[in-house]
């Protein structure tokens, strides 16, 4: 059972581009979360996603970033327009179902993005 | 606003000897409370985590961490370090929720052989 995959692991992008990060959930799970991490911080929530929900976007910047988890497929972290603030470690992680006392969550390792 | 401190950036222990990493978070309620480690190149792995009961929690690979409410800290502890343990260590907190983590900046651990 492989884990939680993200791809690219690392990704260069221009001011003013987009930037898609994706997130394969470990198999049976159907729930996502995605995290970011800033240089020297810690992981900060973003998103909470069930198969095509969103259930808690609260960490979410209001304007250029969306995510989706749609019924086949990853899910995507897509950021529009980036800029150089938007460079950071992004973690997915997921779990069977919301992570709790019963339910641990998995993290991939990670998509590093870089905007030059 | 709910936050978690990792005073730590680097420790360095001799091989063999114990470890403590401090944690300390900032809530109001009791919070529910994790450990990660994260080795170069990896993703989080879970260590332990702490939601309510016996304030003494064992976790994998010998770790165990202890929830203090007087001093608002969850110290993740181990008695003898292996050169394997030498990774990045998080502490995390569910404040008011269990999948909506607050994590702390992370201490990382080198191993003196």
């Amino acid at each position: 059972n492989a884990g939680v995959m993200q791809n690219p692991r690392h990704l260069v992008r221009r001011r003013g581009q987009e930037a898609r990060l994706r997130c394969s959930p470990m198999k049976g799970h159907s729930h996502v979360y995605w995290y970011r991490q800033l240089p020297e911080e810690g992981l900060k929530f973003m998103v909470y996603l069930q198969k095509e929900n969103i259930i808690d976007e609260s960490g979410m910047p209001k304007e250029r970033f969306s995510a989706e988890f749609p019924k086949e497929g990853p899910s995507i972290l897509r950021i529009q327009q980036v800029v150089r603030g938007d460079s950071a470690a992004y973690f997915c992680a997921s779990s069977p179902y919301t992570q709790g006392l019963n339910a641990e969550a998995f993290f991939g390792q990670g998509t590093r993005l870089t905007v030059v | 606003a709910q936050s978690v401190t990792q005073p730590d950036i680097h420790i360095t222990v001799s091989e063999g000897a114990s470890l403590e990493l401090r944690c300390n978070y900032s809530y109001g309620a009791t919070p529910y409370l994790f450990w990660y480690v994260q080795s170069p190149g990896q993703g989080l792995q879970l260590l332990l985590k702490y939601f309510s009961g016996d304030t003494l929690v064992q976790g994998i690979k010998g770790f165990e961490a202890e929830f203090k409410r007087s001093q608002s800290s969850f110290n993740l502890r181990k008695p003898s370090v292996h050169w394997s343990d030498a990774a990045e260590y998080f502490c995390a907190v569910g404040a008011g929720s269990s999948y909506k983590l607050i994590f702390g900046s992370g201490t990382r651990l080198l191993v003196r052989p």
